[in-house]
């Protein structure tokens, strides 16, 4: 079974939208990450949440978790075309930075 | 101030050769990690090394895999006897040392393609 499943698995929006992609999990976790990956390229860490907090923001990022139903969100506000690319969520392992992720969102923000 | 730096960016192997894989953790990191990435999936963790240890190598295959973070060098990721299915972006990524919780940070990965 898969630990971190996003979903929606691709969003397509105009450029100044909100776009939301969601994330469950399946065991206890220290941590979630969100990463963002552009095509044919590397990941760039986005948020670290942390499993005794609910929310965080970073810029126009906004990160839920919801332990409760071993879930988060990420929330992108105004965006813009440039924040095409495939947002993934990771979760901890355990011990050190063992990440296990899930298949991804694709959103394409359209000009 | 380098980022975590993966090479070759590109590897081309035929069947049956060997592929070796390099990664150079960012300063002051001693832990590093080795994922796997098919096309349009998420990425599958593989290895865990720290400095001359595995600590965790649950996502290897058994066979023609292995890896190695020697005290002096980059870390290596070696396939042997590459087959078409090992066709895949491999990323390395490196974290702190400690007890805390801390970002893990990527390379730009390397494509290998198995002809």
């Amino acid at each position: 079974s898969q630990q971190g499943e996003e979903d929606p698995q691709a969003l397509s929006i105009q450029e100044g939208e909100n776009a939301t992609m969601n994330c469950s999990y399946k065991t206890s976790i220290n941590n979630l990450q969100w990463y963002r990956q552009n095509s044919g390229r590397g990941l760039v860490h986005l948020i670290l949440i942390r499993s005794n907090e609910r929310e965080k923001h970073s810029g126009r990022l906004r990160v839920t978790l919801d332990t409760s139903k071993k879930s988060s969100s990420l929330l992108i506000t105004a965006s813009r075309a440039a924040d095409t690319a495939s947002y993934f969520c990771a979760t901890d392992r355990g011990a050190g930075n063992m990440l296990t992720f899930g298949g991804g969102t694709r959103l394409m923000v359209k000009p | 101030n380098a980022g975590v730096m993966q090479n070759p960016r590109h590897l081309v192997r035929r069947r049956g050769q060997e592929a070796r894989l390099r990664c150079s953790p960012m300063k002051g990191h001693s832990h590093v990690y080795w994922y796997r990435q098919l096309p349009e999936e998420g990425l599958k963790f593989m290895v865990y090394l720290q400095k001359e240890n595995i600590i965790d190598e649950s996502g290897m295959p058994k066979e023609r895999f292995s890896a190695e973070f020697p005290k002096e060098g980059p870390s290596i990721l070696r396939i042997q006897q590459v087959v078409r299915g090992d066709s895949a972006a491999y990323f390395c990524a490196s974290s702190r040392p400690g007890q805390g919780i801390y970002e893990a940070f990527f390379g730009q990965g390397t494509r290998l393609t198995v002809v």
